[in-house]
């Protein structure tokens, strides 16, 4: 069974549209990240949630909004795709108050915008 | 705030030789210390973490990190490399409970045979 999945894995789509990332983690972790991963692998937060609620909302542009239906899927939905948006896309869970465990990642959203 | 420095951008090694990938760290508090492993097309796996106690820690795939707080860092070593350790390395300093991890921008590691 896999921990953190993704889907999809592989995504192209034209500039404008509106398009959305699944992720979930069956590890029973409170907490759910989304990292961008640019073309030159720099990581960068984009979201968390703990419990369903949103703690971390980094300088991301609006047009993204991550959802949280429970505490083991965190989807995040982008509108008005662009170009600049092109990059793999990371969901992460952690267990509660573990600060020390590390993350466990999906495998990634790879996105093209076209 | 928070930061990590991976002073190499590409290593390259002989299979059989040894290791070391550098890490240097910022943070205002007794950090929580991470290293992953990204292989071509996948997702990070956790190698090791240290957070307290013995600062030599031992990880998976045969890995292991030393974290010395009078230099900041936390470096990432290995006796003998193997073409499959052939990857990308990322170092990453943590905060306690839901806090953010800030990774590195890693260092990719070629294996000459």
């Amino acid at each position: 069974d896999t921990a953190v999945s993704q889907t999809p894995k592989y995504l192209v789509t034209q500039m404008g549209n509106d398009k959305s990332i699944k992720c979930e983690q069956n590890l029973g972790h409170d907490t759910m990240y989304w990292y961008k991963q640019d073309s030159k692998k720099f990581l960068k937060i984009m979201f968390s949630y703990n419990n369903k609620e949103l703690i971390i909302n980094e300088t991301v542009p609006n047009r993204f909004s991550p959802k949280s239906p429970d505490k083991a899927h965190l989807n995040l939905h982008i509108n008005s795709l662009e170009l600049g948006d092109s990059a793999v896309y990371f969901c992460a869970s952690r267990a509660p108050g573990q600060g020390a465990s590390g993350y466990t990642f999906g495998s990634g959203t790879r996105l093209t915008v076209v | 705030a928070q930061s990590v420095t991976q002073p190499d951008i590409h290593i390259t090694v002989s299979e059989g030789a040894s290791l070391e990938l550098r890490c240097n760290y910022s943070y205002g508090a007794t950090p929580y210390l991470f290293w992953y492993v990204q292989s071509p097309g996948q997702g990070l796996q956790l190698l090791l973490k240290y957070f307290s106690g013995d600062t030599l820690v031992q990880g998976i795939k045969g890995f292991e990190a030393e974290f010395k707080r009078s230099q900041s860092s936390f470096n990432l070593r290995k006796p003998s490399v193997h073409w499959s350790d052939a990857a990308e390395y990322f170092c990453a300093v943590g905060a306690a409970n839901a806090g953010k991890s800030t990774f590195g921008d890693g260092t990719t590691l070629t294996v000459k045979p």
